[in-house]
This record gives structure tokens, sequence and C-alpha cells, in this order.
């Protein structure tokens, strides 16, 4: 079966910095999605990564290991906007997304 | 970037009414549009894939004949909740494939369904 894993839930401070880890099993794979989601609204696009490496944009970058099938999204200088919930989603050979259940990040001041 | 739209943002109906929430791709045409379906505190749950023209896939577990879902074109698709009952009220979201960004999905803003 197809199958994402990440925490269920994480805590940091303003200001830190802080690693959402996602591992992956499909069939197949495609890319790797990050989204942004806050309480009562629609998700928002974060990262795509397909090749290895890291992926650097402003304060969030994104890391994919394909061999591993690992994921991490770093966000740095936390701010308390920041508070959501983070998905990590695979796209799978038939292109069809496979959601994991989601990182609630609670920032603290 | 591309803006999916949906309307309309939030809808409370008595039960056993109809309810239609539309989903537009704005400045690009999808070829692919997907509907979601999320309950407080729980992730995304993808209830069917439709592509233009054609009939929707849908996820199992999910009922055609409630949710009715129609992709007339490449840039509008509508589902359609018939007979909602409470149960049905959830946060439902669209999302487009298609433009430039080939693999990318982009999202709707959503619709808060309420049935009473």
């Amino acid at each position: 079966g197809q199958n994402i894993d990440q925490p269920t839930e994480m805590t940091a401070t303003e200001g830190a910095i802080v690693q959402i880890n996602c591992t992956y099993q499909t069939s197949g794979f495609n890319g790797l999605f990050w989204y942004q989601q806050h309480a009562g609204e629609a998700p928002t696009f974060l990262s795509y990564n397909v090749l290895d490496g890291l992926e650097e944009k402003g304060r969030f970058s994104s890391f994919l290991s394909r061999s591993k099938g690992y994921s991490y999204l770093l966000l740095k200088e936390l701010q308390m906007k920041d508070s959501a919930s983070y998905l990590c989603a695979v796209l799978d050979s038939n292109y069809q997304l496979i959601w994991g259940a989601g990182t609630k990040l609670i920032i603290k001041p | 970037g591309a803006v999916v739209s949906q309307h309309p943002s939030w809808v409370i109906c008595k039960s056993g009414t109809s309810v239609k929430i539309e989903c537009r791709s704005l400045d690009f045409q999808a070829t692919t549009m997907f509907w979601y379906r999320q309950f407080p505190k729980q992730s995304l749950m993808l209830m069917a894939t439709s592509n233009e023209g054609s009939k929707a896939t849908y996820e199992q577990g999910v009922e055609k004949d409630k949710f009715l879902i129609n992709h007339a074109s490449l840039t509008l698709s509508t589902l359609t909740v018939t007979s909602a009952h409470p149960e049905d009220s959830s946060f439902y979201i669209c999302s487009a494939r298609g433009g430039r960004e080939r693999d990318e999905q982009f999202f709707g803003p959503g619709t808060r369904l309420t049935v009473l």
C-alpha cells in the first residue's frame, strides 16, 4: 500500500528553526510537495522536489532523498504566522497526489 | 501564478436539500480537477478526480450518486451534494492541475458546508 508518515504535532519557539520530516512509500514517484494550511483555509504551495538535494526558498527549505524515501521541510527564523499544518504529498506513478496527515506546528513566543 | 476560485465560500442548508459548489481555474486551462473533503483536524481526503469531458473517477467509499461531479469545460468543475445530511458538513476543497506547471495542483479557497 501507499503510505506517507509525518509527525502529528510539533512545537517550536519564535525565532528558532524547526525541521518537519516526511517518509513515504508509494507506487512510483514523480515528485514531493509541501503545502502549508492554516486552520479553516485551503492548502497553499510551499515547495516541490523531484531530484535529490536541498531546495531553498527564503526562510523555507525542502530536502529530498529518493533512495531513502525521505524529505524534510526546514523553517528558519520562525514567526507566529508560521503556526499552521504542514502537509507532505507525493505524486505517484499515476500522477495522483498521495497526502500525509499533516503536521500541526505550534509556535510559542 | 495559477488562480483557482471556488463559490460559494460557505453555505448553510437544511437537511435534504442539494448544494452546488463551483470550482474555476481563472488563468489557465485545467485538464484535471480534484475534489477533496476535510473534516476538522483531519487531513485532506480525495473524493474524486475529473478530467474535462469525461466522467469523474471516485475514490472508494465515495457515493457517486450523492456527490455529482461535472467537468464541462477546461475552466469549470462543479460538485453537487445531493440530499445533504448533517454528516456531510465539511470543508470541501477543489484543486486544478494544468497550465505550465504540469504536476502542481493549485487549490481553491475551499467551501465550508454546514447542514442543519
